[in-house]
C-alpha cells in the first residue's frame, strides 16, 4: 500500500516567485493536512482539508493557500516567496476527521528560496 | 491551549540498550490522541506509535512502546534494543480537539545511538 506521496521532493525558487506543492494521500484517506517545518519555529500547522473543504487554517499569511480535489489529492501554493519561506513542507493524511485514526506523513518537499 | 513538552533536546544510548524519550502534554480535553514520530535527516516523518486517551493498555509496536500515564499527563516513548538506524529526531504530538486532524508537536528529541 503506497504511503503519502509528495512532489517535488526538492526545489529552489527565487524570491518573489510562487510555488505549488502536491500531495497524494494514502488510498482511502480523505483528510489531508499541511505543515511547515523550520529550525527556528519547528513544526507549524498550515491547513487541513476534508471533502474539498478547508476545515482549519494555521496562523500564516494569505500568501499561503491550498486546495483539495475530489480524489482527495491536495496542493498548496505559496505566492510572492520570501527567504523565510525556506522550509520542509510536510503533508499528512488520515481516514477522516474525528475518527481517531492514525495520521501518516509523506517524505516532505524541501523548498529553498534564494 | 494544548501543548506538548519534550524536555530532552538530545539523548545518547548504546546500541542494544533501551532508551526512554520523555513527553508531557497539557490539555483540558477528555478525548485526545497522542503520537510519536521519527524523523531521520532525510526529512520523512515516520509514524511510530499511537495512544488514544481512552485506551486502557499502553500501546506497543514492535520495539516501540508508549508509557502512558494519564494522571501525570505523560506519554513517554520507550525504544528497546536500540539500533544504529534509530538515530534520528523524535517528535511527540497531540491531535487537537473538536474532530480536527491538526497535530500540535513538541520541539523534538535528537537520539544518537552509539555502536
Amino acid at each position: 500500500k503506497a504511503g503519502v506521496t509528495q512532489t517535488p521532493r526538492y526545489l529552489i525558487k527565487t524570491r518573489g516567485q510562487q510555488v505549488t506543492l502536491s500531495c497524494s494521500p494514502i488510498s482511502g484517506h480523505r483528510s489531508v493536512s499541511w505543515y511547515q517545518q523550520t529550525p527556528g519555529q519547528g513544526l507549524q500547522f498550515l491547513f487541513e482539508y476534508f471533502s474539498e473543504t478547508q476545515r482549519n487554517k494555521g496562523n500564516f499569511p494569505g500568501r499561503f493557500s491550498g486546495r483539495q480535489f475530489s480524489n482527495s489529492r491536495s496542493e498548496m501554493n505559496v505566492s510572492t516567496l520570501e527567504l523565510g519561506d525556506s522550509a520542509l513542507y510536510l503533508c499528512a493524511s488520515s481516514l477522516a476527521p474525528g475518527q481517531g485514526s492514525v495520521i501518516y506523513f509523506g517524505e516532505g518537499s524541501w523548498l529553498t528560496v534564494v | 491551549a494544548q501543548k506538548i513538552t519534550q524536555t530532552q533536546p538530545g539523548m545518547f544510548v548504546q546500541e542494544k540498550e533501551a532508551v526512554t524519550l520523555d513527553c508531557t502534554y497539557d490539555t483540558s480535553d477528555q478525548s485526545y490522541g497522542l503520537f510519536w514520530y521519527k524523523q531521520p535527516s532525510s526529512g520523512e516523518m515516520i509514524f511510530l506509535i499511537y495512544q488514544g486517551s481512552y485506551d486502557e493498555q499502553n500501546a506497543t509496536e514492535g520495539r516501540y512502546s508508549l508509557n502512558f500515564q494519564k494522571a501525570r499527563k505523560s506519554a513517554n516513548l520507550v525504544i528497546s534494543a536500540s539500533q544504529l538506524g534509530d538515530s534520528a529526531m523524535y517528535f511527540c504530538a497531540m491531535r487537537e480537539k473538536g474532530g480536527s486532524e491538526k497535530l500540535v508537536f513538541g520541539k523534538g528529541t535528537k537520539l544518537t545511538v552509539n555502536p
